[in-house]
């Protein structure tokens, strides 16, 4: 099956720096979704972007499906971005919606 | 937009007793639900999908008889862990798709521990 990596693992940032966290995947995808998870658990979607680049305030992203990597910008960042960013994906071999999880990247952001 | 609610949101259970987590698609059916499971600081697995109207299709490792997903209607799930051990203690949490739509949203979660 398709292999997701994120990196980096872990990340501390202080508030206002921006930051790149990266998603790679071994084979081609019909879906790719970020995910941001609260501290409660909840999965917040951010993006759906299979490919392209897309904008939502102080978080962007871009994924290059050629090349099999996504990227999420984090810009200015706040206290409350700290959380687990996940990168998913699905891919057309799977069943259609089965998204595969990367381990994520823990995000801290100090005051 | 899509809103999927899971109930209960934590729960705790006395090892030996089953117990039944429902997800539910609010406000669009759902014919293809997905169970994930993610225990401590890990990422989240898939467990199962479940089929509205027929059997769920269950990933390698998971067992059937163990966790038992009834799919009865368009708009609800229902994922019961019977037997339940302490090895069973995670987070779970469910997703669903709206039709003609490729983004899965997921409900918040179901927390469980097993004494």
């Amino acid at each position: 099956g398709i292999q997701v990596e994120q990196s980096p693992p872990d990340l501390i940032l202080q508030e206002g720096a921006n930051s790149t966290l990266r998603c790679n995947f071994s084979d081609s995808v019909n879906n790719l979704q970020w995910f941001h998870q609260n501290p409660w658990g909840q999965l917040i979607n951010l993006f759906y972007i299979p490919s392209g680049t897309k904008q939502n305030g102080r978080l962007s992203a871009t994924t290059v499906a050629t090349e099999r990597y996504s990227l999420l910008y984090i810009s200015s960042s706040q206290t409350t971005d700290s959380g687990v960013y996940f990168c998913a994906v699905s891919g057309y071999g799977g069943s259609q919606g089965n998204l595969i999880f990367g381990k994520g990247t823990k995000l801290s952001v100090k005051p | 937009g899509a809103v999927v609610s899971q109930h209960p949101s934590w729960v705790i259970c006395k090892s030996g007793t089953s117990v039944k987590i429902e997800c539910r698609s609010l406000d669009f059916q759902a014919t293809t639900m997905f169970w994930y499971r993610q225990f401590p600081k890990q990422s989240l697995m898939l467990m199962a999908t479940s089929n509205e109207g027929s059997k769920a299709t269950y990933e390698q490792g998971v067992e059937k008889d163990k966790f038992l997903i009834n799919h009865a209607s368009l708009t609800l799930s229902t994922l019961t862990v019977t037997s339940a051990h302490p090895e069973d203690s995670s987070f779970y949490i469910c997703s669903a798709r709206n039709s003609g739509a490729n983004v899965l949203t997921f409900g918040a979660g179901s927390r469980l521990t097993v004494l």
